[in-house]
């Protein structure tokens, strides 16, 4: 089915560590965004995507690094994990811009202890 | 700031009322409205999106949103609430290249 998958679904590291999240798209989207859920914050933009090998920050993205080698896939790494980056991570697509709906995976819950 | 506020954090409502949840916003320009769902543990769905044109919006759902360009607001409305309405709802804004949700209205429909 086509979709959007993100995994792990859940996951719990320590302080320090490098952590990777994944993101598969079978759309073929041009754009890709993740998004971190905090309560109160709404959705955060850390990193969002125009196409293969083009990357932008977005309002939160210390911390984190994203790639984009290939047009299905945005993986998120968090280089030194710290417990500020415990939250739901989220990964969406989209075939274009401002007029475009995203499309959301069903998030990452990341505890970093 | 550039932001998008929902100004209520829970709405409640009996199944069969209507319902509103309300958003504002301050950006700059002409930006694109959204309005999306999300069910726990689910990522969110797309709702219905204000671009130009007609103020009042359909989209999924029987939801509808009124644009109001002089108060900055796109509320979403449901003529009938149903119990399965109930879930979390985003306001989102595109406004040149920079992505803003609101931080979400908790929706409870009782029965």
């Amino acid at each position: 089915d086509a979709g959007i998958t993100q995994s792990p679904r859940y996951k719990i590291t320590e302080t320090g560590r490098q952590v990777t999240l994944m993101c598969h798209q079978t759309w073929s989207h041009s754009y890709m965004f993740w998004y971190r859920q905090d309560l109160g914050h709404g959705l955060r933009l850390i990193y969002y995507s125009a196409a293969a090998d083009i990357t932008d920050k977005g309002e939160v993205p210390d911390g984190y690094v994203v790639s984009r080698s290939k047009t299905e896939n945005f993986p998120l790494t968090l280089e030194s994990a710290t417990r500020s980056q415990t939250s739901v991570y989220f990964c969406a697509s989209g075939e274009g811009r401002g007029n475009q709906p995203q499309h959301f995976g069903d998030g990452t819950r990341l505890s970093i202890l | 700031a550039q932001s998008v506020a929902q100004p209520e954090d829970q709405v409640n409502v009996a199944e069969g009322n209507p319902l509103t949840v309300k958003c504002t916003y301050s950006v700059s320009g002409n930006p694109y409205l959204f309005w999306y769902v999300q069910y726990p543990n689910r990522g969110l769905q797309f709702l219905l999106k204000y671009i130009t044109g007609d103020n009042l919006v359909k989209g999924s759902y029987g939801f509808e949103a009124e644009f109001n360009k002089s108060q900055t607001s796109f509320h979403l409305k449901k003529p009938s609430a149903l119990v399965s309405d109930s879930a979390l709802y985003f306001c989102a804004v595109d406004n040149f290249n920079k992505f803003y949700f609101g931080s979400g209205t908790k929706l409870n429909v009782k029965p």
